[in-house]
């Protein structure tokens, strides 16, 4: 199975507060990526950061970082410093062979005021 | 750069009609992938191009189809349009060269509605 499993179907944080977004994943292979997007109401799907499963740091991209552990298959997402701006829905993504990605269900984020 | 250019951006079909979208890839991205999205099964794959061949295929059915021109624009097509197929759906590119993560780079999207 290549299943992405996000638990929290919405989250809510206060301004300028860091919130952490859950991700679990379940894979075979020994190689793969995970991604995070962000998709405003716009419609259309943000990249903010990857993974790759044999990096030992894990990934920041400014205010974004990937809290990686490898052994519980779990990418979760933080954003420290919330936005409004921020407020959103966030899909963790695994890609495959083929450019085949597999989407979580997303985590609607309302960041308030 | 210019990004990913979806067109068209709204539609709205009857059942049994069919519907052709476009979308031109990121310059220098070979690889053209469409997902559905919908608020029921989430973001679902639908095929992958690269240098005009299909290499990969989700599990819809043969009225979902598609195809990659030479110059990577790629266009999908659904015939006998149903209720069901009312979607966004979302095209990717990607640069799949040496040193990329091989992250996909959506366009906005073309949000099909069937009556």
């Amino acid at each position: 199975a290549q299943k992405i499993t996000q638990t929290q179907p919405g989250m809510f944080v206060q301004e300028k507060e860091a919130v952490t977004l859950d991700c679990t994943y379940d894979t075979s292979d020994q190689s793969y990526g995970l991604f995070w997007y962000k998709q405003p109401s716009s419609g259309e799907m943000i990249f903010l950061i990857y993974q790759g499963s044999y990096d030992e740091q894990n990934a920041t991209e400014g205010r974004y970082s990937l809290n990686f552990q490898k052994a519980r298959k779990s990418a979760n997402l933080v954003i420290s410093a919330s936005q409004l701006g921020d407020s959103a829905m966030y899909f963790c993504a695994r890609g495959n062979t083929g450019n085949q990605f597999y989407f979580g269900t997303g985590t609607s984020l309302t960041v308030i005021p | 750069k210019a990004g990913v250019t979806q067109t068209p951006r709204y539609l709205i079909k009857t059942r049994g009609q069919q519907v052709t979208l476009s979308c031109s890839p990121i310059s220098g991205h070979r690889s053209v992938s469409w997902y559905q999205q919908t608020p029921g099964q989430g973001l679902q794959f639908l095929f992958e191009y690269f240098s005009e061949t299909q290499r990969n295929k989700g599990n819809f059915p043969g009225r979902f189809s598609g195809r990659q021109f030479s110059n990577s624009r790629s266009e999908m097509n659904v015939s006998t349009l149903e209720l069901g197929d009312s979607a966004l759906y979302l095209c990717a590119s990607s640069e799949l060269g040496q040193g990329s993560t091989g992250e996909l780079f959506f366009g906005e999207g073309s949000r099909l509605t069937v009556l």
